[in-house]
């Protein structure tokens, strides 16, 4: 069975740092592509990040020079770095598993991360 | 920046159909997913590369795409199909995921 499990998430200052983890089960992360897509409160979804299978990496506008995404194949998990985080930053994070190009077809429960002094 | 609308509602009695728009620009050359999102959850793909739909979807979800306009129709609607939707891209030119700004579905 596939299952998609965040963890990492929580409250941080402006300016702070925050690593979130996906660890995934029931196939291989590095054999995918993988996105990190967000959700602010009462907002839409916007797409963060995404790694493919070959390791290329491409980031939104809005988090590119800030996060960093990456992946550890020993242990099968997906990971965001992020850093100089901003209060506009405040999401739930999900990791989600595109199937081959057509479309995002598992997605993990989501991970809130509240940027606030 | 690729740009993907759609209506913030639409609401629809039960047992009718409900058709949610998604519009952006020649998106007819564009495979488009579709995903329902109840509170609290995590988004669920119903239909993708257009009109395709994951095993377990019904096949009361329904999609189409031409023009300027991709559509995503729910017959037969139920009170269970009450939820956000939202349409999904890839735009090749940046490599960037788009999503759409979201439709909110009420059913009466």
């Amino acid at each position: 069975e596939v299952q998609l499990v965040e963890s990492g998430g929580g409250l941080v200052q402006p300016g702070g740092s925050l690593r979130l983890s996906c660890a995934a089960s029931g196939f291989t992360v590095s054999s995918n592509y993988m996105s990190w897509v967000r959700q602010a409160p009462g907002k839409g979804l916007e797409w963060v990040s995404v790694i493919y299978s070959g390791g290329s990496t491409y980031y939104a506008d809005s988090v590119k020079g800030r996060f960093t995404i990456s992946r550890d194949n020993s242990k099968n998990t997906l990971y965001l770095q992020m850093n100089s985080l901003r209060a506009e930053d405040t999401a739930v994070y999900y990791c989600a598993r595109e199937m081959g190009g057509s479309g995002f077809d598992y997605w993990g429960q989501g991970t809130l991360v509240t940027v606030s002094s | 920046s690729y740009v993907l609308t759609q209506p913030p509602s639409v609401s629809v009695a039960p047992g009718q159909t409900a058709r949610i728009t998604c519009g952006g620009n020649n998106i007819g050359s564009k495979s488009v997913h579709w995903y329902q999102q109840k509170p609290g959850q995590a988004p669920v793909l119903v239909v993708y590369d257009d009109s395709d739909r994951p095993s377990g979807i019904p096949e009361r979800f329904s999609g189409s795409n031409s023009g300027n306009t991709a559509t995503l129709t729910i017959s037969r609607v139920e009170a269970g199909d009450e939820a956000d939707y939202y349409c999904q891209v890839w735009d090749s030119s940046s490599d960037f995921y788009v999503f759409g700004t979201g439709t909110k579905v009420t059913v009466l």
